[in-house]
């Protein structure tokens, strides 16, 4: 059955550095999200992607945040300077339309860990 | 604004008993209403989503849920539950019919069955 991957699984790095967490959709999706959910806080939507273009971005999704589909199977969430409040769990997801009864099927996840 | 509430963010349940987690929403339109699973290091998985039509939804691995519009609650069943059902479970809702169709949260439970 086809899914959503995503590398790598933890990911640690130091306040103020760049990261960029990959996704590789499910191979014949059109639309792509992120969302992150913090240590016993609730998941939270931060982008919507289709046609190379965002879609939707959440409060959440600042000027620090950027998200790309670099080539035909990758989608990219980077984040340029890393704070401690971004250590969260970060889910990519994937669905073949946009319309809300569509399933999203999600990635196992990027743990991201800024010290 | 949507928002979700799952009142319990933990429940012990033994094997073979039944069990129901619950699931209530606020919005001022309609909506979807998904519960989706995560199982241990994995990523979410949807068990079931109610889009319209009939109440009471069935979904993977035994579970159902039934929509209550005058209640706005969606609450998850399972008449008899596993070892293996012990995962956290997230309910959401997205837009009807709405410009895209992000998925809000709520906090997760955490079901710990028992033997």
């Amino acid at each position: 059955e086809p899914e959503v991957t995503q590398t790598p699984s933890h990911q640690v790095t130091q306040m103020g550095q760049e990261v960029i967490l990959r996704c590789v959709p499910i191979s014949n999706h059109l639309y792509f999200y992120w969302y992150r959910q913090i240590l016993g806080q609730k998941v939270e939507f931060l982008v919507s992607f289709y046609n190379n273009e965002i879609s939707e971005k959440s409060e959440i999704f600042d000027d620090q945040f950027s998200v790309e589909r670099p080539d035909g199977s990758n989608f990219t969430l980077k984040i340029r300077s890393t704070k401690l409040e971004d250590s969260a769990m970060y889910f990519c997801a994937s669905s073949e339309e946009v319309r809300g009864a569509d399933t999203q099927y999600f990635g196992p996840g990027t743990r991201l860990t800024v010290l | 604004a949507q928002s979700v509430t799952q009142l319990d963010s933990q429940v012990p349940v033994f094997e073979e008993a039944p069990v129901e987690l619950r699931c209530n929403y606020s919005s001022s339109v309609s909506v979807y209403l998904f519960w989706y699973v995560q199982y241990p290091n994995q990523g979410l998985q949807l068990l079931l989503k109610y889009l319209s039509g009939s109440t009471l939804v069935k979904g993977i691995n035994g579970f159902e849920a039934e929509f209550n519009k005058s209640q706005t609650s969606f609450h998850l069943r399972k008449p008899s539950v596993h070892i293996s059902d012990t995962a956290e479970y997230f309910c959401a809702v997205s837009d009807y019919g709405g410009a895209t169709n992000k998925l809000i949260f709520g906090t997760g439970t955490l079901l710990a069955v028992q033997p």
